[in-house]
């Protein structure tokens, strides 16, 4: 079995500052991990993917994660926020790269403020 | 013209119709599927399929149907609709590698 945590449900930000979303997982195999981003009105657009190379993921629009193993962690960070960011995040688990069963975080809520 | 293309984008149907959202895709993908998001809960799995013969249940299947009408074409129905079916639905496509999801825009149903 499989499940995803993510620990914030909102996050408020400033234009500029840090963002950081945690997420920790469950897995009864190596993983994949995924983050993907929803923005009003839109789909899901997949930010960045983990698929057992580097731990360290660097993703669109400036977003990185780091998997950590030890911690069943793939937080999701970016050094500066721009208003754009403004979207809901999800985390999401996949048993395997090659496995169709995903699963998803609750989502976090980012808010940017000027 | 977009990836995945969901109609319709929003619908409101009354309890106890019968309702068909459709999904068609450029990727070439043979693996789709529908989820249904609801707020705090994020996406949960209702049906998917591996090829045009090949139709599964997911995690939330009660009072839902789905049709592959073609490797690009996949249908789901609510064949009573009920108001807790209110919710936002996505349909996904994947490769058999399952790289590469890529979601539709979402159909927002509303059942009154």
């Amino acid at each position: 079995a499989q499940s995803v945590t993510q620990l914030d449900s909102h996050v408020s930000v400033s234009e500029g500052t840090p963002v950081l979303l945690r997420c920790n997982y469950s897995s009864s195999y190596s993983p994949s991990l995924f983050w993907y981003v929803q923005h009003p009105n839109k789909g899901l657009q997949l930010l960045l993917k983990y698929t057992s190379a580097a731990t360290l993921v660097k993703g669109i629009n400036g977003f990185e994660a780091e998997f950590k193993k030890s911690e069943t962690s793939f937080h999701l960070t970016k050094p500066s926020a721009h208003m754009s960011d403004a979207a809901e995040y999800f985390c999401v688990v996949s048993p395997s790269s090659n496995d169709y069963k995903l699963s998803f975080g609750a989502g976090t809520t980012v808010t940017v403020r000027a | 013209d977009a990836d995945v293309t969901q109609t319709p984008r929003n619908r409101i149907t009354k309890t106890g119709k019968r309702i068909m959202l459709e999904c068609s895709q450029t990727k070439g993908h043979d693996r789709m599927y529908w989820y249904r998001q609801d707020p705090g809960l994020g996406l949960q799995l209702i049906y998917y399929s591996f090829d045009v013969k090949d139709i599964n249940k997911g995690e939330i299947s009660d009072g839902y149907s789905v049709s592959r009408q073609a490797q690009a074409k996949f249908s789901l129905s609510l064949e009573s609709a009920i108001p807790n079916q209110t919710a936002l639905y996505f349909c996904a496509t994947s490769d058999f590698r399952g790289n590469g999801y890529t979601f539709g825009s979402g159909t927002r149903l509303t059942v009154v």
